[in-house]
């Protein structure tokens, strides 16, 4: 099964208005971290937010929040007030803790495109 | 205000040659990682260090070799190049693995071609 979904390839959205990019995951692991990168044009990978399974609040960073729901093992990345900037691919990943030690797992990624 | 420095950029290999990727940090960071991206397949772990002087293998080891140089530096070698290792690489540190917010900090990458 794969640790990591985004069924979004590519997405659309108006500039200023808001945006919903989708992350399901799987792990048995009771202690993980949930993380959102932006890769731009440019190629390089640019930490966004950063959700831990033992957080009770939905993590916040500027016009970036991270809607996590636990039970349904989701964790989508809300952009709020897009702008032209934000045109980029997204990456959901995972960092869980079993035997094999820490492990890191990317989803495959989302190509949002803001329209002026 | 360096943070995580790769070279080369940019790399063409022919198949059967060995080639060493180099990766620096200067964050003071415990762990580090290589990864690979292919296209739409996202980012795969190949080897990390969790702090100097260990190694662990990710998702994907095969092929491949790495060395914890120092603090600073983490390898990763190829030793017999194959097709199937065209990629782009990434290397990315992160404060220690034993924490929570355990952010990584990513390299520009290195795009390699194997012919």
């Amino acid at each position: 099964a794969q640790k990591i979904t985004q069924t979004q390839p590519g997405m659309f959205v108006q500039e200023k208005e808001a945006v919903t990019l989708d992350c399901t995951y799987d792990t048995s692991d009771p202690s993980y971290g949930l993380f959102w990168y932006k890769q731009p044009s440019s190629g390089e990978m640019i930490f966004l937010i950063y959700q831990g399974s033992y957080d009770q609040q939905n993590a916040t960073e500027g016009r970036y929040s991270l809607n996590f729901q636990k039970a349904r093992k989701s964790a989508n990345l809300v952009i709020s007030a897009s702008q032209l900037g934000d045109s980029a691919m997204y990456f959901c990943a995972m960092r869980e803790t079993l035997n094999t030690g820490n492990q890191f797992y990317f989803g495959t990624g989302t190509s949002l495109t803001v329209i002026p | 205000n360096a943070g995580v420095t790769q070279t080369p950029k940019f790399q063409v290999l022919k198949t059967g040659q060995s080639m060493t990727l180099q990766c620096a940090q200067d964050m003071n960071h415990n762990s580090m990682y290589w990864y690979r991206q292919d296209p739409g397949m996202g980012l795969r772990l190949i080897y990390y260090s969790a702090s100097e002087g260990t190694t662990d293998k990710g998702e994907v080891p095969n092929g491949y070799n790495v060395s914890r140089l120092n603090k600073r530096e983490f390898s990763l070698r190829l030793e017999s190049a194959a097709p199937s290792q065209t990629s782009v690489y990434f290397c990315a540190s992160s404060a220690g693995t034993g924490l929570a917010k355990n952010i990584q900090y990513f390299g520009a990458g290195t795009r390699l071609s194997v012919l």
